[in-house]
């Protein structure tokens, strides 16, 4: 079975201080992992992939296989970062795929 | 413009009642999902259907009927509805297995409140 573990449910930062959003995750197979974020009165969207390795609003993941770990982290946090993130977790089973959502954490920035 | 586009997007009703959400793409996507988040906006999968076929069904009651007409719509029935069935509905939609990012494209949400 698969699953995703965000420990913390409300994580505050002051603007400017590092931000780091913890996900770990339990898959025997090889997994594919999101970071989705939600702001204020939006619709999910996806932040980014760990297969595009890539910087998005200054946030980077980098999917750690001994640990099982999809941190997502920041250098410095900006009040516009304030939301609710979910780290995920994909997998291909049957043909066809199947997300699975962590619990979320919401960052608050605080100015 | 909207690529998922669900209604409505608030509804309030009673406990026993019978309601539908309905959830449109333009994306061309073969899939579409519905996921529940709940007061304490935990996400679940509720269901999954690829070109009008259901392939994942999570144990929900038998009270929840997803319907798709084409591969564009997905709609979802709730009969006799209780207190728990309160939350937000989210669909989603994402390309066909290896033609796609694995991203999912989500609607607005609609918030369920049963009185």
């Amino acid at each position: 079975a698969q699953r995703v573990t965000q420990p913390e449910k409300l994580l505050s930062v002051f603007k400017g201080a590092p931000v780091e959003l913890k996900c770990n995750y339990s898959y025997s197979g090889s997994p594919e992992l999101f970071w989705y974020v939600q702001y204020s009165r939006q619709r999910l969207q996806l932040l980014l992939r760990h297969i595009s390795r890539e910087s998005i609003k200054g946030f980077t993941a980098d999917l750690n296989k001994g640990e099982t770990s999809f941190h997502l982290k920041k250098p410095f946090a900006q009040e516009e970062d304030s939301a609710m993130y979910y780290c995920a977790l994909g997998r291909y089973s049957g043909g066809y795929q199947k997300v699975t959502f962590g619990t979320g954490t919401k960052l608050q920035v605080i100015p | 413009d909207t690529a998922v586009s669900q209604t409505p997007k608030y509804l309030v009703t009673q406990m026993g009642n019978d309601k539908s959400i309905k959830c449109e793409q333009n994306l061309g996507h073969d899939t579409m999902y519905w996921y529940k988040q709940d007061s304490k906006k935990f996400l679940k999968i509720m269901f999954s259907y690829n070109n009008k076929e259901l392939i994942i069904n999570e144990t929900v009651p038998n009270r929840f009927s997803p319907k798709s007409p084409d591969k564009a719509h997905l709609n979802l029935h709730i009969n006799s509805l209780e207190l728990g069935d309160s939350a937000v509905y989210f669909c989603a939609s994402s390309q066909a297995l290896g033609q796609g990012t694995g991203e999912l494209f989500f609607g607005e949400g609609s918030r369920l409140t049963v009185l």
